[in-house]
């Protein structure tokens, strides 16, 4: 079964801190991976996509990496700010035979305290 | 469009109705996806199409549940004789191929009093 994990499921930090958010996932056969953030009461806004054949991808102050063989996958957040707070989704498109599945993690809390 | 479009935004109904939700994909968009997140859960998958044909259905939480899409374009997700365990937000995604990414609208707000 594919299934796609995020750890920890919350997480409180102080203004300026630099923080990890992890994903892992079950199966390496996937096309790519997508960090979304959503924030209470909103729809998902996507942060960064990473293709299979990608490491890495950045945007400003986040960085995605894209461990593949180990099903791993990490959102790197640089100077915290709290409108940084917000609840963090990783999603992995598996290749399912002739088709895909798209599965969600359920996602990480993060709180950046001012 | 420029972005993916959901109507209606909130709906109240009462028990025992029929409701109809409404996705409009970014244009020449292939794969549609349809969600439900409830009151401070995870996504949870319903149903996904690509072009017309939905090779994945096995999200739907009961037979209450269908979805259709027409033209390649707009999905609409039907909820019959709705209970109050289905009032959730109902979000919908699409992308132009796998490799592309997802791109969500902002959800109908389903209220079931």
């Amino acid at each position: 079964k594919q299934e796609v994990t995020q750890i920890p499921a919350a997480l409180s930090v102080p203004e300026g801190e630099n923080l990890v958010l992890n994903c892992s996932f079950t199966d390496s056969a996937i096309y790519n991976l997508q960090w979304f953030r959503q924030d209470p009461g909103k729809g998902l806004t996507s942060l960064l996509l990473i293709q299979s054949s990608q490491r890495e991808q950045t945007s400003g102050r986040l960085n995605a990496s894209l461990d593949k063989s180990s099903g791993r996958s990490t959102l790197y957040i640089a100077a915290s700010q709290p409108g940084d707070s917000a609840t963090y989704l990783c999603a992995v498109l598996f290749i399912q035979g002739g088709s895909e599945k798209l599965v969600f993690g359920k996602g990480t809390k993060l709180t950046v305290n001012p | 469009g420029a972005g993916v479009s959901q109507s209606p935004s909130n709906k109240v109904t009462e028990k025992g109705k029929d409701v109809e939700l409404r996705c409009d994909p970014i244009s020449g968009h292939t794969a549609l996806y349809w969600y439900r997140q409830s009151l401070g859960q995870g996504l949870e998958f319903l149903i996904y199409f690509q072009g017309n044909s939905a090779p994945d259905k096995s999200g739907l939480p009961s037979d209450r549940f269908s979805a259709e899409r027409t033209g390649g374009s707009v999905s609409t997700l039907t909820i019959q004789r709705t209970q109050q365990e289905d009032s959730a937000v109902y979000l919908c995604a699409s992308s132009a191929w796998g490799g592309s990414g997802l791109f969500f609208g902002s959800g109908t707000q389903l209220s079931v009093l």
